[in-house]
């Protein structure tokens, strides 16, 4: 079975451009996480998808952010535009629905970000 | 919000020692998890306790749980080389599909 997997695994970009990242979760699982890790500081959640819909973007900083995941499957983190404190390490995550049970969240290697 | 604390936030230890890390959590969970990151590779899990577990084995990690210190630690016998790489635990307070809520991580260095 394939793992969860990200690309690109690096970008390095200037402040005020556009970075899209990606992710593609294992086949068949519905939730779809966002994570990032700024400058060594604690990984910390940024949104969740069910399927296709945005159940959690509680973490998501602010309006420079845009996640989407068109047809429950893939999913893309937009940055636009970029600033400096955005650079830091994207982890994409996915887990099969539970219902009442903790699924493991399976993570991918990560994009690493770096904002000049 | 929550916030997991680990310490130390580094370790260094001789091959063949055991490596014990420590994890703090602020509010009430349905579980917590331990994760291992080797240097440029994604977060691999390693095992999850339950908050009515109080202790729980998976081959050299034994982990443990204390809800009401709000604490956890994770033991790692008879380290190897392969066993450098960061540590992290994290919390979900909630059933099934909820976020994680993680900690900043410790840095083991097994020194072969």
């Amino acid at each position: 079975e394939a793992g969860v997997t990200q690309f690109p695994s690096h970008s390095v970009i200037e402040k005020g451009q556009t970075v899209t990242l990606r992710c593609d979760p294992i086949s068949g699982h519905d939730n779809l996480y966002w994570y990032r890790r700024v400058m060594g500081k604690e990984i910390k959640f940024l949104l969740h998808f069910v399927k296709e819909s945005k159940q959690d973007e509680s973490g998501m900083p602010n309006n420079r952010f845009l996640a989407e995941r068109t047809g429950g499957t893939y999913s893309t983190l937009k940055v636009q535009p970029a600033e400096l404190e955005d650079s830091g390490v994207y982890f994409c995550a996915s887990s099969r629905w539970a219902s009442g049970a903790q699924e493991t969240q399976y993570f991918g290697p990560g994009t690493r970000l770096l904002v000049l | 919000s929550q916030q997991g604390e680990e310490d130390p936030q580094a370790l260094s230890i001789q091959e063949g020692e055991n490596a014990t890390m420590n994890c703090s959590y602020k509010t009430s969970i349905n579980n917590l998890q331990w994760y291992r990151q080797n240097s440029g590779r994604g977060l691999v899990h390693l095992i999850l306790i339950r908050s009515n577990e109080r202790e729980k084995h998976s081959g050299r990690l034994r982990v443990t749980l204390d809800t009401s210190k709000k604490s956890s630690s994770l033991l790692i016998t008879a380290s190897r080389a392969a066993d450098t790489a960061s540590y992290f635990c994290a919390t979900n307070s909630n059933f099934g599909n909820e976020k994680l809520t993680f900690g900043t991580g410790t840095r083991l260095t097994i020194i072969p």
